[in-house]
């Protein structure tokens, strides 16, 4: 069974760009997550789709990160305009069900550098 | 608002010692809590579930245990391998209705030498 599959694994890109971040979750997983770990801690919840409905998006600073999930499949993550504390690690994550009852499986990571 | 603390912030021990690792967590009204692994420039991988309901959970060289009412659950590693070394992460689910947040340690940072 193929993993929870994310692209590209690296950006680098100046302050005030654009950048979007792309996950395929494994397949037939509903629930899918993105999360944004920054050097040196846990990773913290951005936005947690159910299908492709939004379950929580509490922690996402919505003035400029954005998040779809077309057909209830792949998902992309979009920061507009980047800012120097937005470097971390972005990470995807897929589960099979309901959250509470399923593990999460997560893909590789996208670490991005913002100059 | 739930808060989650991992001590030590990391640990360095020869091959072949027991080794035990500490999550605490502010919130006892938790689902569950898990227990990842995470090798450089690679995502999560899970080790260990407990549901609040239970007291441990056993893998292999791997226990984890936990204490709901006191808001804390420990990472037993016995007779560890350099092939452990990675930074371990304890999670912690919201129960209720906040539908299942996972809430992160900063986690360990273990380093096993030959």
């Amino acid at each position: 069974e193929a993993g929870v599959a994310q692209s590209p694994r690296y950006k680098i890109i100046e302050k005030r760009q654009s950048v979007a971040f792309w996950c395929n979750p494994i397949s037939g997983h509903a629930t899918l997550y993105w999360y944004q770990q920054i050097l040196g801690q846990g990773p913290k919840l951005l936005i947690q789709f159910q299908n492709n409905g939004v379950v929580d998006d509490s922690q996402l600073p919505k003035d400029r990160f954005s998040a779809e999930r077309l057909k209830g499949v792949d998902s992309t993550l979009k920061i507009q305009p980047a800012k120097l504390e937005d470097s971390a690690v972005y990470l995807c994550a897929s589960s099979l069900m309901g959250p509470h009852t399923d593990t999460q499986y997560f893909g590789p990571g996208t670490r991005l550098t913002v100059l | 608002k739930q808060e989650v603390t991992q001590i030590p912030a990391a640990l360095s021990v020869p091959e072949g010692e027991n080794l035990v690792l500490n999550c605490s967590f502010t919130d006892s009204a938790i689902y569950n809590l898990q227990w990842f692994r995470q090798d450089p420039g690679k995502g999560l991988t899970s080790l260990l579930l407990i549901q609040s309901s239970q007291r441990e959970q056993t893998s292999g060289r791997l226990n984890a245990s936990l204490d709901k009412s006191s808001g804390r659950s420990t990472l037993y590693i016995a007779a560890s391998q350099p092939g452990d070394s990675a930074t371990y992460l304890c999670a912690v689910r919201a129960g209720g209705t906040s539908y299942g947040k996972l809430t992160f340690g900063q986690g360990t940072i273990l380093t096993v030498h030959p």
